[in-house]
């Protein structure tokens, strides 16, 4: 069965600073991933997904992710965050399975400081 | 106006009362699901529609009940309301091709609070 485990709940950060959040899943199958991104009393939007093809995809505000399948990881990275990117950072997974059920991680709390 | 539309946004009501959180989306997409979120613990799905006459258990479906009203409609109900049901509740839709790749478009939420 597949997880995602995101192994920082909060993580603070100064403004124009680099940041990462780590994400790793478990699937004995192709999985596709997806980095989400919450803004307070919103909804979830996507950030970028990789679905096949180059293992560094880039999304939207600056932020990329690297698929690296020999160590089950999808880290979400920016090289210099602003104040706007405080928000909550979801990573998913989802596998061929007749359904195509996305699981969610917890969540990483990003609070960029000035 | 957003695609996806969820009511109410925040609701507070009392432990044994029914509740109904409605989802409508101009999307035209097929698939809809309802999630849970909580602190520290993700999204979690309660049901899941691929089409209107299709209906889905999730992880977390005790408790939970679903109609699918039409293809833009997907409501979310809660027969008796316990305080543990209290949490954020998202819709989320998806069409055939990013349906087929897990790819979610989400509401803005809907606050239950349940005392």
């Amino acid at each position: 069965a597949q997880s995602v485990t995101q192994l920082d709940s909060q993580v603070p950060v100064f403004e124009e600073a680099p940041v990462e959040l780590r994400c790793n899943y478990s699937s004995s199958v192709s999985v596709y991933l997806f980095w989400y991104v919450q803004y307070p009393n919103q909804g979830l939007q996507l950030l970028l997904k990789y679905l096949s093809g180059s293992t560094l995809v880039k999304g939207i505000n600056g932020f990329e992710a690297e698929f690296n399948k020999s160590q089950t990881s999808f880290h979400l990275r920016k090289p210099s965050v602003h104040i706007s990117d405080t928000a909550e950072y979801f990573c998913a997974v989802s596998e061929e399975d007749g359904g195509f059920k996305t699981i969610f991680g917890a969540g990483t709390r990003l609070f960029v400081k000035a | 106006d957003a695609d996806v539309t969820q009511t109410p946004r925040n609701r507070i009501t009392k432990t044994g009362k029914r509740i109904m959180l409605e989802c409508s989306q101009t999307k035209g997409h097929d698939r809809m699901y309802w999630y849970r979120q909580d602190p520290g613990l993700g999204l979690r799905l309660i049901y899941y529609s691929f089409d209107v006459k299709d209906i889905n258990k999730g992880e977390i479906s005790d408790g939970y009940s679903v109609s699918r009203q039409a293809q833009a409609k997907f409501s979310l109900s809660l027969e008796s309301a316990i305080p543990n049901q209290t949490a954020l509740y998202f819709c989320a839709t998806s069409d055939l091709y990013s349906g087929n790749t897990g790819e979610l478009f989400f509401g803005e939420g809907s606050r239950l609070t349940v005392l």
